[in-house]
């Protein structure tokens, strides 16, 4: 498609389940982003690849997230053992990293977690 | 690293008034600054960036923003709003030699008739 799709839109789990969220970038976007929005808060940056590799996932808040991309295509963000505080709308953005493209993302609808 | 701060976090104005969303940035290195604008259940997308040259950068939908690099701000503005124009805007910052974008945590500009 044109743009970043994502997938579930809505997602509501049981604390204590995993939970898998998709991401399909614009094609030929080298950099993609993942970022969780909490509930009247800003984004919150989790993680960056550029290609396959992740040189940047600071902002991961404990080893129950993980992330994964292959084919320079698609991301998968896995939340293990889900908690209440998971709970947020989790955004997916790419982009072209050459020079000052870098900062002009392309977000997709972005997946909405509900932990019970 | 940068930050950003968005000073207000609801901004209420009448349809046809003026507005003006302010940003405050902080960053020890050159960076480039961007407005990203979130209408209601719909994904973020960029209004309008600074990279260099004019401090006056003009975007979509009739905003504008100034980058003021003696005070570290980026205000965005626009003449005179409408309803459509409700949305929540997000301020961001990149390093100019970096990968990451930082947000602020967002304005929600409510236009009422």
């Amino acid at each position: 498609g044109a743009g970043v799709s994502q997938s579930p839109s809505n997602k509501v789990t049981e604390k204590g389940k995993d939970v898998e969220l998709r991401c399909d970038p614009i094609s030929g976007h080298t950099a993609l982003y993942w970022y969780r929005q909490r509930l009247g808060q800003g984004l919150e940056f989790l993680i960056y690849f550029q290609g396959n590799s992740a040189p940047d996932k600071s902002g991961l808040p404990s080893d129950r997230f993980s992330a994964e991309r292959t084919g320079e295509s698609v991301s998968t963000l896995t939340i293990q053992r889900t908690q209440q505080e998971d709970s947020a709308v989790y955004l997916c953005a790419s982009s072209f990293t050459q020079g000052p493209l870098t900062g002009e993302l392309f977000f997709g609808e972005g997946s909405r977690l509900t932990v019970l | 690293a940068q930050s950003v701060t968005q000073l207000d976090s609801q901004v209420p104005v009448f349809e046809e008034a003026p507005v003006e969303l302010r940003c405050n940035y902080s960053s020890s290195v050159s960076v480039y600054l961007f407005w990203y604008v979130q209408y209601p259940n719909q994904g973020l997308q960029l209004l309008l960036k600074y990279l260099s040259g004019s401090t006056l950068v003009k975007g979509i939908n009739g905003f504008e923003a100034e980058f003021n690099k003696s005070q570290t701000s980026f205000h965005l503005r626009k003449p005179s709003v409408h309803i459509s124009d409700t949305a929540e805007y997000f301020c961001a910052v990149i390093k100019t030699s970096g990968s990451r974008l930082t947000f602020g945590e967002g304005t929600q500009l409510t236009v009422n008739p």
